[in-house]
């Protein structure tokens, strides 16, 4: 089915533990971003990407580095986890806006992180 | 700073019951205010959109109403059924061109039978 993916679902890591999430995207979108969400925080932007070789920071970036080294594919990176790093993430794709077009973001299903 | 802010919280609503949220925003260049839906353990999902040339938009039943000079726009869920328990997300971006999306801090409705 075409759509976001994200790998893994679930994981736990200790303090201090690096790791990579995937996103992978089969719609051909220029952009692709990662939020994570929070009780009563809703979605926050990390970081986002308008094209292969480009990243962007977002409202929440420390602690996270991304690279988008292929247009299907970007990657979140956490070098030292830490508890409050605790969350779910989710990684979203599009396309270009237009002055007339309505254009939506696909969301893949999450990653439930949790840093103990 | 929060540009969009969303309420209420949580909502419970009777089957068949008119489910409305609330969203207001501050940045006047925001020009495309969609709502998303989200179910337990999922991504969430484009539900319905509106641009501010328009003040009403209706899909089947759901409904946003838009007040550009109050900078406010809500979400109407007509004849509210238990399939539509779920997690509602307001958004707001500067739509033509490229711009993310700001998210408010979401609504979590309860349909109870």
């Amino acid at each position: 089915n075409a759509g976001v993916t994200q790998t893994p679902k679930f994981r736990v890591l200790k303090t201090g533990q690096s790791m990579t999430l995937l996103c992978a995207q089969d719609m051909n979108h220029e952009y692709m971003y990662w939020y994570r969400q929070d009780p009563g925080m809703g979605l926050r932007l990390i970081h986002y990407s308008v094209g292969e070789g480009t990243t962007a920071k977002g409202e929440v970036p420390d602690g996270y580095n991304v690279s988008r080294l292929k247009k299907q594919n970007f990657l979140l990176g956490l070098e030292s986890a830490a508890p409050s790093q605790t969350s779910v993430y989710f990684c979203a794709s599009s396309t270009p806006g237009t002055a007339r077009g309505y254009y939506g973001y696909t969301f893949g299903s999450g990653t439930r992180l949790t840093v103990v | 700073q929060q540009q969009v802010k969303q309420s209420p919280q949580s909502l419970i609503v009777q089957k068949g019951g008119i489910s409305i949220i609330n969203c207001a925003y501050e940045n006047t260049a925001f020009d495309y205010f969609p709502w998303y839906q989200q179910f337990p353990g999922k991504g969430p999902a484009l539900l319905i959109a509106i641009r501010p040339d328009v003040s009403e938009k209706k899909e089947g039943r759901f409904t946003i109403s838009f007040n550009k000079s109050a900078k406010q726009f809500s979400l109407h869920i007509m004849d509210s059924q238990p399939g539509d328990s779920a997690t509602y997300f307001c958004a707001a971006s500067m739509g033509s061109g490229y711009s993310t999306l700001t998210f408010g801090k979401g609504t979590m409705l309860l349909v109870s039978p």
